[in-house]
């Protein structure tokens, strides 16, 4: 229905696990993002891409590590975990790059929902 | 100062009433400008952008306040259907088009 297309919905994993969420989108986009949600808290913006380049990485622990093989794919590979980054991991999508475009919104997967035990 | 900023809420609403709610931004050069809902558990769905001199769609109106530094949202004859969270989100394209969230304003609408 949002053009993005999050795999798997939910995760179980323990902490030493390698796991990977994938991320689709159908909108033609050139900007991909994870966002990580934790209970109670507000998004938090993980890594952004743009035209296939990382161009942004929020401080985030090396345990987590994103990959954009081309514009359409975005994944995430997790490995050693700690049941703190159990969470809701929204992959997001965007036409942001290239002049004149003002109006960027971002169009949301329907995330995956990890659980660290 | 955070980037973004709301009120976490959450605003008791009577069925049919209007309630607005604010959102705070930090950066004077932000360009862009977004409201999403998120209903719980849920990912984050665009309501409407805001546009420079307000915007509405049916029972919504956005407004800007570029002055102040802040966008609104004003929600009429408020339905039980509305009970949500309400993201603002803001772009600054000098960062790469990146889109920062404020913490939500959760509206519940009660009979």
């Amino acid at each position: 229905e949002t053009g993005v297309t999050q795999t798997p919905r939910h995760l179980v994993m323990g902490m030493t696990n390698k796991k990977s969420l994938k991320c689709e989108q159908h909108l033609g986009h050139n900007a991909m993002y994870w966002y990580k949600q934790s209970a109670k808290k507000p998004l938090e913006l993980m890594f952004v891409y743009s035209l296939e380049e990382r161009v942004e990485n929020n401080s985030v622990p090396s345990r987590f590590s994103p990959e954009c093989p081309n514009s359409s794919h975005l994944f995430l590979h997790l490995h050693t975990l700690q049941p703190e980054d159990s969470a809701l991991y929204l992959c997001a999508s965007s036409q942001g790059v290239g002049s004149g475009y003002l109006n960027t919104e971002a169009f949301f997967g329907q995330g995956t929902r990890l659980t660290v035990v | 100062r955070k980037e973004v900023e709301q009120d976490p809420g959450p605003f008791n609403v009577p069925e049919g009433a209007t309630v607005a709610f604010n959102c705070t931004y930090s950066n004077s050069a932000s360009q862009s400008f977004f409201w999403y809902r998120q209903d719980c558990r849920k990912e984050p769905k665009l309501l409407m952008s805001v546009y420079s001199s307000g915007n509405e769609d049916g029972r919504f109106t956005a407004q800007l306040n570029r002055a102040s530094q802040y966008i609104s949202l004003l929600i009429r004859d408020s339905k039980l259907s509305d009970s949500a969270t309400y993201l603002c989100a803001v772009n600054l394209k000098a960062a790469g088009n990146k889109l920062t969230f404020g913490g939500g304003t959760r509206v519940l609408v009660k009979p």
